[in-house]
């Protein structure tokens, strides 16, 4: 099994580019989420979905948005990149209940110069 | 609003030591409560977790925690700890928000063990 899928897995942008992500898990999930890492920031929610056609903003969504067409696959856009999204970008998907684990990604290290 | 604090950054041990990571939880709801370790360059992958039942809970690797209402703690711990143990812990809780549910991670900590 693939699990959760993430490209590209590294990436250095421009100020003002913008680019997607691309996260698909193979697991049927109905819940997934984008979090961005940051050293002695532990983990913080970016945007999640708890389905095809839902989505909502998590802790910090400033500057990024997200779409949820089909249940594999959930892409985060960055509309202007800016050196503040210099990260490591996770996705995660798990089944809708709280009690169950999330499954990540590799991760998608980018860098903003 | 749902926290989870994990205290100091860095934690070093001798190989063949005890581990002990520390988690607090705030909640006005009993958690889930998940330890998560990410080995370096790579995702995060679950340790354990406790959602009810028996309070002390055991993982994968020797790692087990103990979910303590009184205390709203749910420590990790390891009786002897080795060279491959060394990476961060991500102490988490799962809670509802609306008709939706989140998972909120500490800061994480990184364990170091020195031979």
């Amino acid at each position: 099994n693939a699990g959760v899928t993430q490209t590209p897995k590294f990436q250095v942008l421009k100020t003002g580019q913008s680019m997607t992500l691309q996260c698909a898990q193979d697991m049927n999930h109905e819940y997934m989420s984008w979090y961005r890492q940051d050293p002695g920031m532990g983990l913080r929610l970016i945007h999640y979905s708890v389905g095809a056609g839902i989505t909502d903003q998590g802790e910090v969504p400033n500057g990024y948005n997200v779409s949820r067409s089909t249940t594999e696959d959930f892409p985060l856009r960055l509309l202007s990149a800016a050196p503040s999204q210099t990260s490591v970008y996770f996705c995660a998907s798990s089944l809708k209940r709280l009690n169950t684990e999330a499954f990540f990604g590799q991760g998608t290290r980018l860098t903003v110069v | 609003a749902q926290s989870v604090t994990q205290l100091g950054s860095h934690v070093s041990v001798s190989e063949g030591a005890l581990v002990l990571l520390r988690c607090n939880y705030s909640s006005s709801v009993p958690p889930y409560l998940f330890w998560y370790v990410q080995y370096p360059n790579q995702g995060l992958q679950l340790l354990l977790k406790y959602t009810t039942g028996a309070t002390l809970v055991k993982g994968i690797n020797g790692f087990e925690a103990e979910f303590k209402k009184s205390e709203t703690s749910f420590h990790l711990t390891k009786p002897s700890a080795h060279m491959s143990d060394a990476a961060e812990y991500f102490c988490a809780v799962s809670y509802r928000t609306g008709a939706n549910s989140k998972l909120t991670f500490g800061k994480g900590i990184t364990l170091s063990v020195r031979p």
